[in-house]
């Protein structure tokens, strides 16, 4: 079955410190892979995509994200975190040339402290 | 501000009652996605549709039901309300059908409370 997983509930930071938010993924073929932040009581606000090419995606609000086929990983960075940075985040999967449906993971709050 | 409009943003209701969610996709975009956010079972897909047709079917109780009119907007029909149905909904949209080459852009979500 086609499967996100976030294995850590919650990431805590220090202001300024690189972050790492984990994510890996099972799906048959080729995966299409996104990231998504949820602020309180707002909506999935879009960060970044993988579809194709390099490896290293970049996306908004200084946030990265490294595909790695062969650790099926999909792992979100950023060199220097800030408060602001704090929110929930999800990663997502999509592996159908069919439908436009994406599987979510369960989401990882990130902490960032001053 | 993704541009996918959802209305009404909260709503209370009791058990048995039938409420319907409204969903107003970006600008040009054909495809329509439903979602369900709940603490235990976290984001959960239930329907997706694209210009009009239903395209791809998820989690979806048969209490519930969905349709995407011609001029695009969709409904979420939740009836015979349970309150584990309390949950955060949300609609999504994007221009084509699939999510190759494709991003799919959320709401801000409608609060459903079943008391």
């Amino acid at each position: 079955a086609q499967s996100v997983a976030q294995p850590e509930d919650q990431v805590n930071v220090a202001e300024g410190n690189p972050l790492t938010v984990k994510c890996t993924y099972s799906v048959s073929g080729n995966p299409y892979l996104f990231w998504y932040v949820q602020y309180p009581n707002r909506g999935l606000q879009f960060l970044l995509k993988y579809i194709t090419g390099d490896n290293l995606v970049k996306g908004s609000y200084g946030f990265e994200a490294e595909f790695n086929k062969s650790q099926t990983s999909f792992h979100l960075k950023k060199p220097s975190a800030l408060v602001s940075d704090s929110a929930l985040y999800f990663c997502a999967v999509s592996y159908s040339s069919n439908t436009g449906k994406l599987i979510f993971g369960q989401g990882t709050t990130l902490q960032v402290k001053p | 501000d993704s541009g996918v409009t959802q209305t009404p943003k909260h709503l209370i209701t009791a058990t048995g009652q039938r409420v319907t969610l409204r969903c107003s996709p970006r600008s040009g975009d054909l495809s329509v996605y439903w979602y369900q956010q709940s603490l235990d079972q976290g984001l959960q897909f239930l329907i997706q549709y694209y210009n009009g047709e239903e395209r791809a079917k998820g989690n979806i109780l048969e209490r519930f039901s969905a349709q995407q009119f011609p001029d695009l907007h969709s409904e979420l029909n939740l009836s015979s309300l349970e309150l584990g149905d309390s949950a955060l909904y949300f609609c999504a949209s994007s221009t084509e059908g699939t999510a190759v080459g494709n991003t799919i852009y959320f709401g801000e979500g409608s609060w459903l409370t079943v008391v």
